[in-house]
């Protein structure tokens, strides 16, 4: 079954240290997207890509790095964690010209 | 750009009763509407998506209307029972475009 996996579910980091979360898709899609959701905020969406090799900048990229290796692998990296980026963490996948994406689980993250 | 409001944050229903939940949008270019269920501690789950040139669609109790004229969306859960517990997110897209807009989402708690 198509699906989009992540990982780790839960991560504590500390402040100034670097922290990866991993998404891989079995969907095929070409697009894969990073949100994070905060109460208040709904979904704000933090980079995107068209598929292996690229990465676009969403509406709250401070802070925050992509890496599309491959069609089934997205990663957001922190490179100086701090404690605002604590949240909940999405990667999605999806085609353009619709809004039917397939969420992963999420990453709850920590940062103290 | 495009700008969602979805409303209201939080409604309360006894199981049976119908739910309804509108989101409007601004920009009359969308071609593309989703509505997605969050469940406690789980990622976006898609539940129903609708082209622009459609008006309704049903499909097991849940009813999605399209009025295009005042750019509203609404999903209407017929006979709701505690299951539909979670929070449900509107989502619109433009026809091409890469990134999709979603409502701050609305709680429902459905009451036994």
């Amino acid at each position: 079954e198509a699906a989009v996996t992540q990982s780790p579910r839960n991560k504590v980091a500390v402040t100034g240290g670097k922290v990866t979360l991993s998404c891989n898709q079995t969907n095929n899609h070409n697009n894969m997207y990073w949100y994070r959701q905060d109460t208040g905020h709904g979904l704000r969406l933090i980079h995107y890509s068209y598929g292996a090799g690229s990465t676009e900048k969403g509406d709250i990229p401070d802070g925050y790095k992509a890496s599309r290796p491959s069609q089934e692998n997205f990663s957001l990296i922190l490179e100086l964690a701090t404690p605002s980026q604590t949240s909940v963490y999405f990667c999605a996948s999806g085609d353009e010209g619709n809004s039917d994406y397939t969420f992963g689980s999420g990453t709850r993250l920590l940062v103290i | 750009g495009e700008q969602v409001e979805q409303r209201p944050p939080h409604l309360s229903v006894r199981e049976g009763d119908s739910a309804i939940i509108i989101c409007t949008y601004t920009d009359s270019a969308t071609a593309y509407f989703s509505w997605y269920k969050q469940e406690a501690g789980a990622g976006l789950q898609l539940l129903m998506s609708v082209l622009s040139n459609v008006d309704r669609k049903e499909e097991q109790g849940l009813t999605v209307l399209l009025n295009k004229k005042d750019k509203r969306l609404s999903l209407n859960l017929t006979a709701a029972h505690p299951g539909d517990s979670a929070v449900y997110f509107c989502a619109v897209s433009e026809g091409n475009a890469y990134k999709v807009i979603f409502g701050k989402g609305t709680h429902l708690h459905v009451l036994p």
